[in-house]
């Protein structure tokens, strides 16, 4: 079963301004990860950020966790019509080998 | 690096079918590749964890006699779906961790493939 939920469900914003997508989770987790899927095809790796971690930056993108919270969010700065896709955070359980369990996505539309 | 395929991208059969779908790393070697299953507008599912050498672990509510899989080499894991029906229409995915990157729980992804079941 999915244990992330991601808000909002869907997203739309003109270009130029910043997206910021949420996610939370249930269990312990290792690390997260957040992945971006285009419309019909696979799933690019983003970022990961490790439990021990607060906040990660990776070019336009920004990450932070909170594990009290089970809490993560995914921000892009100064969007572009390019990154409209499905977002989708990753966990993965300290009581599990590897599985990564998906939450549940956030569609992101960048209006040109 | 680490680049995943999978063939076929796209498949369409009758009902009643099987369908074949590989997962390949091109280049590198992983020991475990997972395989998802995505309907429209949903996230990704695990539906299986393959062990190369060995039975593949099914997630709960996922039929292992009809989503065969299996992990021949360290660079190949198949899932075969027996006697398809329209219902097992969606996107597969697969993924595959590095043997050598277990640390971080680093997987890539393949491109995914569409069975359509008529």
């Amino acid at each position: 079963s999915q244990q992330g939920e991601e808000d909002p469900q869907a997203l739309s914003i003109q270009e130029g301004e910043n997206a910021t997508m949420n996610c939370s989770y249930k269990t312990s987790i290792n690390n997260l990860q957040w992945y971006r899927q285009n419309s019909g095809r696979g799933l690019v790796h983003l970022i990961l950020i490790r439990s021990n971690e607060r906040e990660k930056h990776s070019g336009r993108l920004r990450v932070t966790l909170d594990t009290s919270k089970k809490s993560s969010s995914l921000l892009i700065t100064a969007s572009r019509a390019a990154d409209t896709a499905s977002y989708f955070c990753a966990t993965d359980r300290m009581d599990s080998s590897y599985k990564l369990i998906f939450g549940s996505g956030t569609r992101l539309l960048v209006r040109p | 690096g680490a680049v995943v395929s999978q063939h076929p991208s796209w498949v369409i059969c009758k009902s009643g079918t099987s369908v074949k779908i590989e997962c390949r790393s091109l280049d590198f070697q992983a020991t475990t590749m997972f395989w998802y299953r995505q309907f429209p507008k949903q996230s990704l599912m695990l539906m299986a964890t393959s062990n190369e050498g060995s039975k593949a672990t099914y997630e709960q509510g996922v039929e292992k006699d009809k989503f065969l899989i299996n992990h021949a080499s360290l660079t190949l894991s198949t899932l075969t779906v027996t006697s398809a029906h329209p219902e097992d229409s969606s996107f597969y995915i697969c993924s595959a961790q590095p043997a050598d990157r277990l640390s971080y729980n680093e997987q890539f992804f393949g491109p995914g493939t569409r069975l359509t079941v008529l």
